[in-house]
């Protein structure tokens, strides 16, 4: 079956503007998440969703991310009024839920702030 | 706050060649997982261990689970150019069964 994907690939973009990316977790997975890669590190976590809701959102750097998933499949992390230190890899990745630790990430999404 | 090392940072071998890369962590994981990612592309999972002093092997890879659940290894055995990649562990802990907290992970370059 399909994976995670995420789009864009690669987005740039300049410093103040705003940026929406977007995951498609695999089918009947009901846990969401979204990491963030920068260069040289592993992923550091910052969602989790759990169906619709955002069961942990402790990651978030501030408030200017955001994210959603309202219909608890798709999801969108959005930024707003982006910083150059913003520039990274954003990864989602997806899980059975319940007490199953497996998570599948997608490819991610490369976001460069010029 | 969780910290998990790995090492070696970087490990360039030849072709042929064994090697054994490690994790570890002052606090006791729950679970652990294992990932290699390429270049431009995703993490992908090899193995999940939950059990202390569990063993799971994987063709010519083989993972290991400290018996406190406190670090883990990777030992490849012969390994080959397709093995490049950065290896990445992540653990599930402070009751947490969903938040991974990662390593910065091993670059492995296995030159034919």
């Amino acid at each position: 079956g399909a994976g995670v994907s995420q789009t864009p690939s690669n987005k740039v973009t300049e410093k103040g503007k705003y940026v929406e990316l977007r995951c498609d977790p695999i089918s009947g997975h009901t846990a969401l998440y979204w990491y963030r890669q920068s260069l040289g590190q592993g992923p550091e976590f910052l969602i989790y969703f759990q169906g619709t809701g955002a069961a942990d959102d402790s990651g978030l750097p501030n408030d200017r991310f955001f994210a959603v998933r309202p219909e608890g499949s798709v999801s969108t992390l959005k930024i707003q009024r982006t910083e150059r230190g913003d520039s990274a890899v954003y990864l989602c990745a997806s899980s059975l839920g319940g007490r199953t630790p497996e998570q599948f990430f997608g490819p991610g999404t490369r976001l460069t702030v010029l | 706050t969780q910290l998990l090392e790995q090492s070696p940072q970087f490990l360039s071998i030849q072709e042929g060649e064994n090697l054994t890369v490690y994790c570890n962590s002052s606090s006791v994981f729950s679970s652990l997982q294992w990932y290699r990612q390429e270049p431009g592309e995703g993490p992908v999972l090899l193995v999940t261990v939950v059990t202390g002093g569990e063993v799971k092997k994987l063709k010519r890879l083989t993972f290991q689970f400290g018996d406190a659940r406190k670090d883990s290894s990777l030992h490849i055995t012969a390994a080959q150019p397709g093995d490049t990649g950065l290896y990445l562990c992540g653990g599930m802990s402070g009751g947490s069964n969903y938040k991974l907290t990662f390593g910065k992970g091993t670059l492995l370059t296995v030159n034919p």
